[in-house]
């Protein structure tokens, strides 16, 4: 699997029900964002974590990291329909400069 | 709250032409970036910007790309002979100097070559 790659690749749920994606990557990373896009739109930043933190929260925003198995999961609490979007996870390699590796991200979709 | 801006958001050009995408980065932001993304792909990582010279580049971008910041404010990317396949969402990023530096994206501008 590549860098920040994302499962699933397409989640389908009722509104008002959580909504879990999960990241794996395989270098060490400094950080590890999570971004929304609307289709055919730009990238919106929802969250960063360190890689010395494990939980972080942001509204409806519940981030997890887990660097021993390179893994880091968002979940999204009572989704609404305005939810729906793809989500990307992008890392930055501790080695490398600031660039940031994008998986292909998880399509989202919440039915009213 | 501040945004990073782009222009054009679609550009359409001919194969072989030269393009030019601008981008105003947030205003105390000191690191640039470009990505881009081909349709229904992964957003791909093109170059990084600091202090006024290329800190970082990939494969993509190759000596028919530039970036500039010819002011203090504008950050771009030209093109010198469009191909095809250079058809994608380009995206500028820019990011506060310290860490953790999270990037924020503009909305991006659309090129298509024909």
């Amino acid at each position: 699997s590549q860098q920040g790659e994302e499962d699933p690749q397409a989640l389908s749920i009722q509104e008002g029900e959580n909504a879990t994606m999960n990241c794996s990557y395989k270098t060490s990373i400094n950080n590890l964002q999570w971004y929304r896009q609307n289709s055919g739109r730009g990238l919106v930043h929802l969250i960063l974590i360190r890689s010395n933190e494990r939980e972080k929260h942001s509204g409806r925003l519940r981030v997890t990291l887990d660097t021993s198995k390179k893994s880091s999961s968002l979940l999204i609490t009572a989704s609404r329909a305005a939810d729906t979007a793809s989500y990307f996870c992008a890392t930055d390699s501790i080695q490398g400069a600031q660039k940031l590796v994008f998986g292909q991200g998880t399509r989202l979709t919440i039915n009213p | 709250e501040p945004e990073v801006t782009q222009t054009p958001s679609h550009q359409v050009t001919q194969m072989g032409q030269e393009v030019i995408l601008r981008c105003v980065p947030i205003s105390n932001h000191l690191y640039f970036y470009w990505y881009r993304q081909i349709l229904g792909q992964k957003v791909e990582f093109l170059v990084s910007f600091y202090n006024n010279e290329i800190s970082e580049k990939s494969e993509i971008f190759d000596d028919q790309f530039s970036v500039e910041r010819p002011d203090g404010s504008n950050f771009t990317l030209k093109i010198r002979s469009t191909k095809l396949e250079d058809s994608a969402m380009y995206f500028c990023a820019s990011s506060q100097q310290g860490a953790p530096r999270g990037q924020y994206f503009g909305p991006g501008t659309r090129l298509t070559v024909t």
